[in-house]
């Protein structure tokens, strides 16, 4: 059974980067292909980006280009989403996933 | 890059069967994933590829496709089915997801 155990809430200041991280247990990183997946308060789903594992490549949604690096550590099966020049419309819960699995989520709090 | 488009809410009387729908381009192409989403708590996926369900799942509920509609089926809705359900794929152009805008189903 995989578990996906994401790091804590975190409030951050306009213009700051945030990092979310998300152990896996289970199964390894490199058996996966993990995306992430945002939620703002009260909306929908939105994907952010992921491993393809057709190309070996991490591919990011065109909205968020340029403003988030997604990476791993397959010696700690921890994979890593950080998110630069935060703004108020990046409140949202951030979640690690894969398609059967996802991690319990972490809210990100952007104010001044 | 691809949408999917749902019903924003759907409502059901308990013990009744009810579907929600999904279209979009992609599925023309990609089986959708259906996932469940509990206030506070993180999508559950129900149904994936042709009609498949993870284990844990009940059997009330089932998935089907025809062109570019997916369905969730839920025959005999319970109390505990009250939920937002989310329709996903692959997107036609390339390997990004792409979710629907999601659908509150309330149970009567």
């Amino acid at each position: 059974q995989v578990q996906l155990v994401q790091s804590g809430a975190e409030v951050k200041k306009p213009g700051a980067s945030v990092k979310v991280s998300c152990k896996v247990s289970g199964y390894t990183l490199t058996e996966l292909s993990m995306h992430w997946v945002r939620q703002a308060p009260g909306k929908g789903l939105e994907w952010m980006g992921g491993f393809d594992p057709e190309d070996g490549e991490t591919i990011y949604a065109q909205k968020f280009q340029g403003r988030v690096t997604m990476t791993e550590d397959t010696s700690t099966d921890t994979a890593y989403m950080e998110l630069s020049s935060l703004r108020s419309e990046d409140t949202a819960v951030y979640y690690c996933a894969t398609a059967d699995y996802w991690g319990q989520g972490t809210l990100v709090t952007v104010s001044s | 890059s691809s949408e999917l488009t749902q019903d924003p809410a759907v409502s059901v009387a308990l013990g009744q069967t009810v579907r929600i729908t999904c279209q979009g381009d992609s599925l023309r192409s990609y089986y959708a994933s259906w996932y469940q989403q509990k206030p506070g708590q993180a999508p559950v996926l129900v149904i994936y590829g042709k009609n498949n369900r993870p284990s844990g799942i009940p059997d009330r509920f089932s998935g089907s496709s025809s062109g570019n509609t997916a369905s969730l089926t839920i025959t005999g809705a319970q109390a505990e089915d009250e939920a937002d359900y989310y329709c996903n794929s692959r997107d036609s152009s390339g390997p990004n997801w792409v979710f629907g805008g999601g659908t509150k189903l309330t149970v009567l």
